[in-house]
């Protein structure tokens, strides 16, 4: 019974290096979504992809950080030249195929930018 | 845009106190509602949920009435436990949408 599984559960880059985020949803789920938790606050949207498709990108900064969601493999969030402010959280979640089921989350990557 | 605005924490209350965590939403349409528990370095576990209006969600001796009239989902427990220390998350989702939107959480510490 493997719920969401994200790794690494902790990434440390130093300034101007790439982070890669990974998420493999629930088995069977083919919606996953990703969230940021910046330090004491809550969880903000960031993208919601089905298989090969992005369907909303409406939290995502506009520069530096990509989603994918392939045919086969886990989802991917990057996040290209970091800064320390995109030190955070990551908390992927993924849903049944109505996209409208519960969203079950994963145990979140915490980046941390030097 | 739909909003979620929960009680400030930090609350800190005795074992076997009543608990009541104050959350109220702004949003078109009739969403669905949510409270998540964060424990410590965890992710996010669904505790309750209530999809219309006048549904009371329930879980683990939580409770939290979905009401639209004062546009509220109060998170009660009867009796606290050291073991609900954690930080909880009022959430909705639009009814039109998936994405969903959380509160900036309430963290709750229970003493012996």
């Amino acid at each position: 019974n493997a719920g969401v599984m994200q790794n690494p559960r902790h990434l440390v880059r130093r300034r101007g290096q790439e982070a890669r985020l990974r998420c493999s949803p629930v088995k069977g789920h083919s919606h996953v979504y990703w969230y940021r938790q910046l330090p004491e606050e809550g969880l903000k949207f960031m993208v919601y992809l089905q298989k090969e498709n992005i369907i909303d990108e409406s939290g995502m900064p506009k520069e530096r950080f990509s989603a994918e969601f392939p045919k086969e493999g886990p989802s991917i969030l990057r996040i290209q030249q970091v800064v320390r402010g995109d030190s955070a959280a990551y908390f992927c979640a993924s849903s049944n195929w109505t996209g409208q089921e519960t969203q079950y989350f994963g145990p979140g990557t915490r980046l941390l930018v030097l | 845009g739909d909003s979620v605005t929960q009680m400030e924490g930090p609350v800190t209350l005795s074992e076997e106190a009543f608990l009541t965590i104050n959350c109220t939403y702004t949003a078109t349409g009739y969403p669905s509602l949510f409270w998540y528990v964060q424990y410590p370095g965890e992710g996010l576990q669904l505790l309750l949920k209530a999809t219309k209006a006048d549904d009371k969600g329930s879980n683990k001796g939580f409770e939290a009435t979905y009401r639209k009239e004062t546009t509220s989902f109060h998170l009660e427990k009867g009796s606290v436990q050291v073991s609900d220390s954690a930080v909880y998350f009022c959430a909705l989702r639009g009814s039109s949408a998936s994405k969903i939107i959380f509160g900036s959480g309430t963290r709750l510490s229970i003493r012996p």
